[in-house]
């Protein structure tokens, strides 16, 4: 079985800093990663995804990620983050086929200060 | 991008009612469609996974003769909550992938179900 762990429930950080989400995977088997934002009352949007080739993954809005086999992490970063940043981002993983077993991690809320 | 959508957005009801929940991809033909969960704060668990045509498989700890799932078109999927409760107040989100789009799960916005 796989799983998701994202060890920060909440982030703060102010406007104009980097931010690093990190999220941390659990699997048996060959994975696929991605990365989802969740506004309020919103449903999930892609950010970014990892399926082969480099391992630094670039997504919308400026964020980009970095698969770690051997740390079995796959941590978000973006380098300047701004108030509309604001939400919820959830790691999840899916494998071995890609779209199968699709597995979400707790999520991780951002806050950003002005 | 490939657009779900979801309707209603927000729904409540009286205890013991059921409540339909219709997910339709916009411009793309969805050969499986997913439906997950959200309690407040916490993250989506997949209830179900269903192909068109075919009877949807639950994840272990779903009643399926609870939450009935209809993939009956390769554009729309419904999920009825039977005989609701208050514990089945949640957010429901479905995600569609398939045809042009491949395997790629894009996400409907969600459906806020009240049950009083």
């Amino acid at each position: 079985a796989q799983s998701v762990t994202q060890l920060d429930s909440q982030v703060p950080v102010f406007e104009e800093a980097p931010v690093e989400l990190r999220c941390n995977y659990s699997s048996s088997v060959s994975v696929y990663l991605f990365w989802y934002v969740q506004y309020p009352n919103q449903g999930l949007q892609l950010l970014l995804k990892y399926l082969s080739g480099s391992t630094l993954v670039k997504g919308i809005n400026g964020f980009e990620a970095e698969f770690n086999k051997s740390q079995t992490s796959f941590h978000l970063r973006k380098p300047s983050v701004h108030i509309s940043d604001t939400a919820e981002y959830f790691c999840a993983v899916s494998g071995p086929s890609y779209g199968q077993n699709f597995v979400f991690g707790p999520g991780t809320r951002l806050s950003v200060l002005p | 991008g490939a657009v779900v959508s979801q309707h209603p957005s927000r729904v409540i009801c009286k205890s013991g009612t059921s409540v339909k929940i219709e997910c339709r991809s916009l411009d793309f033909q969805a050969t499986t469609m997913f439906w997950y969960r959200q309690f407040p704060k916490q993250s989506l668990m997949l209830m179900a996974t269903s192909n068109e045509g075919s009877k949807a498989t639950y994840e272990q700890g779903v009643e399926k003769d609870k939450f009935l799932i209809n993939h009956a078109s390769l554009t729309l999927s419904t999920l009825t909550v039977t005989s609701a409760h208050p514990e089945d107040s949640s957010f429901y989100i479905c995600s569609a992938a398939g045809g042009a789009q491949g395997d790629t799960q894009y996400f409907g916005p969600g459906t806020r179900l009240t049950v009083l």
